[in-house]
């Protein structure tokens, strides 16, 4: 049974790109979560995607987008890179039904880079 | 104000005996969770531990067990028998209710952790 899984596993950027990062769920999950991790930090929540639709957002500006495709795996876009944007991104896949969330599943994260 | 408090960002334990990491939580709706996890250098955030707002026992599982004091808002989580592999970051989470439609999980800053042989 595949956990969740995330591409690339590392990135080096320039300021001013753009940066697609991939997330696979873990197999029978229908949600998909991302968060962003700077250095020395605890995780902070971007967006939540569930059956194609983003269902809630952080406090994070419109450069980052997202998507969630049929099979339920998603994207994260960041456009118009900052040095900031520096940070391990984490992936977390949930079931809806188990509207509680007593796990959520997170991926081994991808480390970006803005130079 | 700081949803998730972890106020000591290092701890030191000898293998084999039991440390306590500490995590006062401030929110104001009663349907709420409270999530351990651990995180190695690898980077992967690996679930530890859960306690419902509701729940009227302690949680536990294996060697960790949640010290859930309700009315001072604390979530201490107590790891028994420390092992080498239990040198990791440790973060402390919250979730509130799903009534309010809000599902993200709100972090703490986290506690380095390292065991001493």
């Amino acid at each position: 049974d595949a956990g969740v899984t995330q591409s690339p596993t590392h990135l080096i950027k320039t300021r001013g790109q753009q940066v697609t990062l991939r997330c696979s769920p873990k197999s029978g999950h229908d949600t998909v979560s991302w968060y962003q991790q700077a250095l020395g930090q605890g995780p902070q929540f971007i967006f939540q995607y569930y059956e194609e639709e983003e269902r809630q957002r952080g406090n994070f500006p419109d450069r980052f987008s997202g998507h969630q495709f049929p099979n339920y795996s998603s994207e994260l876009n960041v456009n118009a890179l900052l040095l900031g944007d520096s940070a391990l991104y984490l992936c977390a896949s949930s079931l809806e039904v188990s509207s509680f969330y007593r796990e959520q599943y997170f991926g081994p994260g991808t480390r970006l880079t803005v130079t | 104000a700081q949803k998730i408090t972890q106020t000591q960002p290092g701890m030191f334990v000898q293998e084999k005996e039991a440390v306590t990491l500490d995590c006062t939580y401030d929110t104001s709706d009663p349907s709420y969770g409270l999530f351990w996890y651990k995180q190695p250098s690898s980077g992967e955030m690996i679930f530890l531990i859960y306690q419902g707002s509701y729940d009227q026992q302690n949680a536990t599982e294996g060697r960790y067990s949640l010290n859930f004091q309700k009315a001072r808002k604390s979530a201490n989580l107590v790891i028994s028998a420390s092992q080498l592999g239990d040198s990791a970051m440790y973060f402390c989470a919250m979730r509130e209710g799903v009534e309010t439609g809000r599902r993200a999980l709100t972090f703490g800053s986290g506690t380095r952790l390292q065991v001493q042989p």
